[in-house]
């Protein structure tokens, strides 16, 4: 199976600061990646997919780029509704594979 | 608006059985393929079930394969997940999830809120 690794396990970012979220896959998943973002208590959202296009009504400080294995989600000037737990995913191959998630917490 | 809750979760014992059910509403279920993924205590999200829209295709992950059995009634606008043979790591929230209507597979774009279930004795 694909293995999704994501780093850093742990973000401290203050609010208004910029953070670089890492997801890398184990082999190619071309542009077939999506990020998630889940608060405590809450079911997962879907943010961006196909690596690139944000879900309706996202807001443009959530970005996301690359394709093949290595891929970044960047959020540009953190707000306070941003922490959280966030995943990749990819569907390019089956299973479908996440990415052990990166949690975004207040510095 | 467009929802999926799901239900029938709970405490079970090893060897046990229990049957899932999630409820779609606001849109019409038989447009899209779904799937299962579930999330054990504190840790990460484990995609296990995918079905077809029609139902004829299925995948499983390994560790849940000949034990459960994903299906759907479209009519009744109804996904469920029959898991027998439980076992303890199966503890974990299920979530159904909606596929954008794109690729097979694809992203998931709606998910239920989630049901617990327990496999202890």
């Amino acid at each position: 199976e694909i293995v999704m690794t994501q780093s850093p396990a742990t973000l401290s970012v203050s609010p208004g600061e910029r953070a670089t979220l890492s997801c890398r896959a184990s082999e190619t998943v071309s542009s077939h990646l999506a990020w998630y973002q889940q608060k405590p208590g809450q079911a997962p959202r879907l943010l961006i997919y196909d690596a690139s296009t944000r879900a309706t009504g996202l807001p443009p400080r959530f970005s996301g780029s690359g394709s093949g294995t290595d891929f970044t989600l960047t959020i540009s000037s953190l707000q306070s509704e941003d922490f959280a737990v966030y995943y990749c995913q990819q569907y390019n191959k089956w299973p479908l594979t996440f990415g052990g998630g990166t949690k975004v917490e207040l510095k | 608006q467009v929802q999926l809750v799901e239900s029938g979760g709970g405490l079970v014992k090893p060897g046990g059985s229990l049957r899932l059910s999630c409820a779609a509403s606001g849109f019409t279920l038989s447009d899209y393929y779904m799937t299962w993924i579930r999330q054990a205590p504190g840790k990460g999200l484990e995609w296990i079930a995918h079905i077809s829209s029609s139902g004829v295709s299925i995948h499983y992950r390994d560790s849940v394969k000949g034990r459960f059995t994903i299906s759907r009634d479209n009519a009744r606008n109804s996904l469920y997940l029959q898991m027998d043979s439980l076992r303890a790591e199966d503890t974990a929230t299920y979530f159904c999830a909606r596929e954008m209507e794109r690729l097979t597979p694809d992203a998931f774009d709606v998910w239920g809120q989630g049901t617990l279930v327990i496999v202890s004795s």
